[in-house]
């Protein structure tokens, strides 16, 4: 019972255009999105979050959309730099638990 | 200056031994973790310490013994390996109990636990 689902395992653009990872979450109690990125033989590195009372957050080129009623959250980077190409995760927690609960994962391409 | 480290980066055994994951953080954290990512690519928590304070314990076999011997260390430790352990062992920190906008997870670099 998967609760965070990411239902593209990878995803390919080109250098400079946008990025849109997408992320779909089951359980309406969560209150808390966050997403990760992972480069190869590392730990995943906290990228962006966004609360349940917010539908955006954006840090730069990134930004985090979340639609509750759809229980859906995306992350765009743009533009998209060779150096973004890495696995992004999606992860939700609810309350202060501290337990986040992880997609499996979108793996990204950017192309020179 | 590592934030969050974790020895060894590798480890291969056969079944049945015993092993231990050892992790540490320098951050000045209360808050400690183990997630496993198995060979679904699945980040799961398995336990959080607080404070050296047990607050959460998932579901996981008993074979698996999280020990905090102060709130800068976490070790895990695996009796009677399976083949199913084999995955990717991930070692975390946060300020606090690890929820909300102002308590991020960091992640160490992993440990891949391959049972023979």
């Amino acid at each position: 019972d998967q609760q965070v689902k990411q239902n593209s395992p990878s995803l390919s653009v080109q250098e400079g255009r946008i990025s849109i990872l997408n992320c779909d979450y089951t359980n309406s109690m969560f209150d808390y999105f966050l997403w990760y990125k992972k480069y190869p033989a590392e730990g995943p590195t906290f990228l962006i979050s966004i609360s349940s009372i917010k539908d955006k957050n954006e840090d730069g080129r990134f930004t985090v959309f979340l639609n509750k009623s759809a229980k859906h959250l995306s992350l765009h980077i743009v533009p998209s730099q060779p150096g973004d190409s890495a696995v992004y995760f999606c992860a939700a927690s609810k309350g202060n638990t501290g337990k986040l609960i992880f997609g499996q994962g979108t793996t990204l391409q950017v192309k020179p | 200056d590592t934030a969050v480290s974790q020895t060894p980066k590798y480890l291969v055994t056969q079944m049945g031994n015993d092993k231990s994951i050892k992790c540490e953080q320098n951050l000045g954290h209360d808050t400690m973790y183990w997630y496993k990512q198995d060979s679904k690519k699945f980040l799961k928590i398995m336990f959080s310490y607080n404070n050296k304070e047990l607050i959460i314990n998932e579901t996981v076999p008993n074979r698996f013994s999280p020990k905090s011997p102060d709130k800068a260390h976490l070790n895990l430790h695996i009796n009677s390996l399976e083949l199913g352990d084999s995955a990717v062992y991930f070692c975390a920190s946060s300020q606090n109990r690890g929820g909300g906008l102002a308590d991020t997870q960091y992640f160490g670099p992993g440990t891949r636990l391959t049972v023979l």
